[in-house]
């Protein structure tokens, strides 16, 4: 079975520090990882994915993620945090095939907040 | 280019009114998801379209719950006698079904449901 944990609800970080959003994850096999942040009023976007190609991935917006299989973490960072980066961020597994067919659920963690003071 | 749309954006509802819930995938995508939102939690996974065949409703919470897509596009998610337990955002999302992008899946704004 799949899970995702994210470790903290809530990050705050003032404007130009860097920015580390944490998650763990359980799989049975080679998972699929992505980060989505979901700004108010708006859709989930999708930061970043990683599907068993580079161990440290690039997403937008300057943010990036390695997946360290020993720990089985994939935490989300940013060497500098702007305004516009407050929102909600979601660590997101992909194992479960559906049905027969090759589409994969989406399994979410509970979110992390993360609040940019001026 | 147009993305996933849903309608209404908002629904409030009294307990035990059948609601309706519409999805405009983006045109050309095969798969389509529905997610249930809690307040202060991430989405979960109600059912899974691909095409106009329901291949997955394992996530449906109960039998008042009811899916449909019935052209291969868009999609309606419809609750019975709603509860105040079934109050949150109910998120569609729609991906391609090939090789390379049977990952990412595309999400609409929500439908935020309130039961009073």
């Amino acid at each position: 079975a799949q899970s995702v944990t994210q470790l903290d609800s809530h990050v705050s970080v003032s404007e130009g520090t860097p920015v580390l959003l944490r998650c763990n994850y359980s799989s049975s096999y080679s998972p699929s990882l992505f980060w989505y942040v979901q700004h108010p009023n708006k859709g989930l976007q999708l930061l970043l994915k990683y599907t068993s190609a580079a161990t440290l991935v690039k997403g937008i917006n300057g943010f990036e993620a390695e997946f360290k299989k020993s720990e089985t973490s994939f935490h989300l960072t940013k060497p500098s945090a702007h305004m516009s980066d407050a929102a909600e961020y979601f660590c997101v597994v992909s194992e479960r095939r559906i049905s027969s067919g090759s589409a994969r659920q989406l399994t979410f963690g509970s979110g992390t907040q993360l609040t940019v003071l001026p | 280019g147009a993305g996933v749309s849903q309608s209404p954006r908002y629904k409030v509802a009294k307990r035990g009114q059948d609601v309706a819930l519409r999805c405009d995938p983006i045109s050309g995508h095969v798969s389509l998801f529905w997610y249930q939102q809690a307040l202060g939690q991430g989405p979960e996974f109600l059912t899974y379209f691909q095409n106009e065949a329901q291949l997955d409703k394992s996530g449906l919470p109960s039998d008042r719950f009811f899916a449909e897509r019935p052209e291969g596009s868009v999609s309606t998610l419809k609750i019975q006698r709603t509860q105040q337990e079934d109050s949150a955002v109910y998120l569609c999302a729609s991906s391609l079904l090939d090789r390379i992008s049977t990952y990412e899946q595309y999400f609409g704004p929500g439908t935020r449901l309130t039961v009073t």
